[in-house]
Parts: structure tokens; C-alpha cells; sequence
């Protein structure tokens, strides 16, 4: 069955301006979770979506928010750039609450 | 405050010895943990994991090795091989298996 796909690849937005990305989970799989990697932090978790439902949150500013819609894809939206969200953005998806999570490729943001 | 860390950012090892990459985490409540495996310009995949009431997994030439009392685990590769250069992310789970604590990450590079 396909994976978890994310849209857009590859972004380059500018200071100030805002950004949707998008991700769809494996079919069946109800639970999205963002994260970030930078090549400092690692991966650090942004938030979780599970039945249109945030269950989880990270420590990240107001900016960065998601959501998730009634099919699971989620969708994660950052406002007010700024140069340090220049980042690897992945979902990952879970069937249940247990599961491995299944990544995708992933949403390269730059922020110039 | 990372709670999950890999202190050595990159190791290098030949081919058919063993490659050890170790982590480190303070909070004793994380029950479960994993080892992921990625790729340049590809999510991080899945490799191995431990439930933190046992001390040791094996999957084929995979070992983790879990220390309670010492907060460390470690990934053993054996042996060694090139398509297995790659960074190696070890992670944490709180109990309610919904937020993953990433390290930093361990390049791997495996000399033919």
C-alpha cells in the first residue's frame, strides 16, 4: 500500500510570510504526527492529530499549528516565518496508539 | 533540555566489524524506546525497538541493548555492511505512546 506522502518537496518562502504543508497518512492509519529536524535539535515533535482531535503538543510557539481532516490527511501551517524555521518538516502516521510510526519524505522549508 | 541524547554526531567503522551507536536519556518514566534509521533527502525509517522491561532486542544483524540503571541504550550493527551508512536516530516514548523524544543523531559511515 503507498506510504505517508507529503506536499509540497521543497518550499522557499520568505521572513514574515506564512506556509501550509501537507501531509496523507497510510491508508487506515488515524494518528499524524509532525515533527522538525534541524541538523542541531535532531527531530523534535511538533504536534499530534488523531480523529481530527490534537492529542499531543510540542514546545513550539503559537505560529506553528496544524490540523487534521475527517479522511486523516493533516495539515501543518506555520505563520510569521522566520529564518530559523528553515527546517525539515516530516509526518508521520500510526494506525494505533502502540504502532510504529511510518514517516514520509518530508517538506524542505526555507525561509530567506 | 533534550531528554534523549546522542553524543557522538558520527562514527566510522569498516566493513564486517561492528558498528556500536550509543544514547543516552534522563527521564526514567520512558517505557518504550526505538532506533530509526535515514537516508539523505528520505524520512527516517523504522529499525529496531525495545519495551523498556526488557534489556536487549535482536532483529538479524540489529541489537539494541537497554540499560535502565545507566539511562543508556545502544544499537549494535554486526556485522557492518556499506548500504547501512546512514544517520541513526535513537528515540524515547512517554507512556502514553503518543510523543517520540528524538537524539540528535549519529552519522554512520561504513568503509568498504
Amino acid at each position: 500500500k503507498a506510504g505517508v506522502t507529503q506536499t509540497p518537496r521543497y518550499l522557499i518562502k520568505t521572513r514574515g510570510q506564512q506556509v501550509t504543508l501537507s501531509c496523507s497518512p497510510i491508508s487506515g492509519h488515524r494518528s499524524v504526527s509532525w515533527y522538525q529536524q534541524t541538523p542541531g535539535q535532531g527531530l523534535q515533535f511538533l504536534f499530534e492529530y488523531f480523529s481530527e482531535t490534537q492529542r499531543n503538543k510540542g514546545n513550539f510557539p503559537g505560529r506553528f499549528s496544524g490540523r487534521q481532516f475527517s479522511n486523516s490527511r493533516s495539515e501543518m501551517n506555520v505563520s510569521t516565518l522566520e529564518l530559523g524555521d528553515s527546517a525539515l518538516y516530516l509526518c508521520a502516521s500510526t494506525r494505533d496508539r502502540d504502532g510504529e510510526q511510518y514517516f514520509g519524505p518530508g517538506t524542505r522549508l526555507t525561509v530567506t | 533540555d533534550q531528554q534523549v541524547k546522542q553524543n557522538s554526531p558520527s562514527l566510522s567503522v569498516q566493513e564486517g566489524r561492528i558498528s556500536i551507536l550509543n544514547c543516552d536519556y534522563t527521564n526514567s518514566m520512558f517505557d518504550y524506546f526505538l532506533w530509526y534509521k535515514k537516508y539523505p533527502a528520505e524520512g527516517p525509517t523504522f529499525l529496531i525497538s525495545i519495551s523498556s522491561i526488557k534489556d536487549k532486542n535482536e532483529d538479524g544483524r540489529f541489537t539494541v541493548f537497554l540499560n535502565k540503571s545507566a539511562k543508556h541504550l545502544s544499537l549494535h550493527i554486526v556485522p557492518s555492511q556499506p548500504g547501512d551508512s546512514a544517520v541513526y536516530f535513537c528515540a524515547a516514548i512517554s507512556g502514553n505512546f503518543n510523543k517520540f523524544y528524538f537524539g540528535s543523531g549519529t552519522k554512520l559511515n561504513v568503509k568498504p
